[in-house]
């Protein structure tokens, strides 16, 4: 079974562009949550879908956000881009309608210059 | 809110000798805890999950976890550390908003292993 995947990889972008992270989750999972991941604030909740739905948010400003397709794939956008945005952000899934027990990807490393 | 604390940000072992990477909660209701690890420029592994059932969780490669409600504790150990576990350990926390669940890490154990 394959594992969550995450593309791009690696981005670098330029301050004021906008960016969108995609997000494959494991076969027959319905949840899946996006996370930030840099060295001064740690991992923090962005957001996560059930079933195209939007269940919960993070503590994030608007230029951050993201959507669910029917196929459970994902993605996030970011709008606006400013170099704080420069982080590790890593996608979760989980077969659990609540969500725990997630199964993350590789993440993207995204650069802001 | 529930909360995480990881007592030590990095922990260094020699190959062959014990590991303990300590964790202690905060929760308002009966938790479920997890371990996950990180590898260098890898995303996250789930190594153990502890959700009411046993207090003692037993994980792949060897760690294992004890749910010790008297202390709000979740450590990590393993008998025997290995080259390949020098990673970053991440003690993890459900937290229930809105009837929903998210996950709520804490900042994380650098686990260093020297030959």
């Amino acid at each position: 079974k394959a594992g969550v995947t995450q593309t791009p990889r690696y981005l670098i972008k330029t301050r004021g562009q906008q960016v969108t992270l995609s997000c494959s989750p494991i076969s027959g999972h319905r949840s899946v949550s996006w996370y930030q991941q840099t060295p001064g604030q740690g991992l923090q909740f962005l957001f996560e879908y059930f079933s195209e739905t939007q269940r919960n948010k993070g503590n994030f400003p608007g230029r951050f956000s993201g959507r669910q397709f029917s196929n459970s794939r994902s993605e996030m956008n970011v709008s606006t881009l400013e170099l704080g945005d420069s982080a590790l952000y890593l996608c979760a899934s989980s077969s659990r309608t609540d969500g725990t027990e997630a199964f993350f990807g590789q993440g993207t490393r995204l650069t802001v210059v | 809110a529930q909360s995480v604390t990881q007592l030590d940000s990095h922990v260094s072992v020699s190959e062959g000798t014990p590991v303990l990477l300590r964790c202690n909660y905060s929760s308002s209701y009966s938790p479920s805890l997890f371990w996950y690890v990180q590898h260098p420029n890898k995303g996250l592994q789930l190594l153990l999950k502890y959700t009411s059932a046993a207090t003692l969780v037993k994980g792949i490669n060897g760690f294992e976890a004890e749910f010790k409600k008297s202390e709000t504790s979740f450590h990590l150990t393993k008998p025997s550390a290995h080259m390949s576990d020098a990673a970053e350990y991440f003690c993890v926390v459900s937290d229930r908003v809105g009837g929903f669940q998210k996950l709520v890490f804490g900042t994380g154990t650098r686990l260093l292993v020297s030959p």
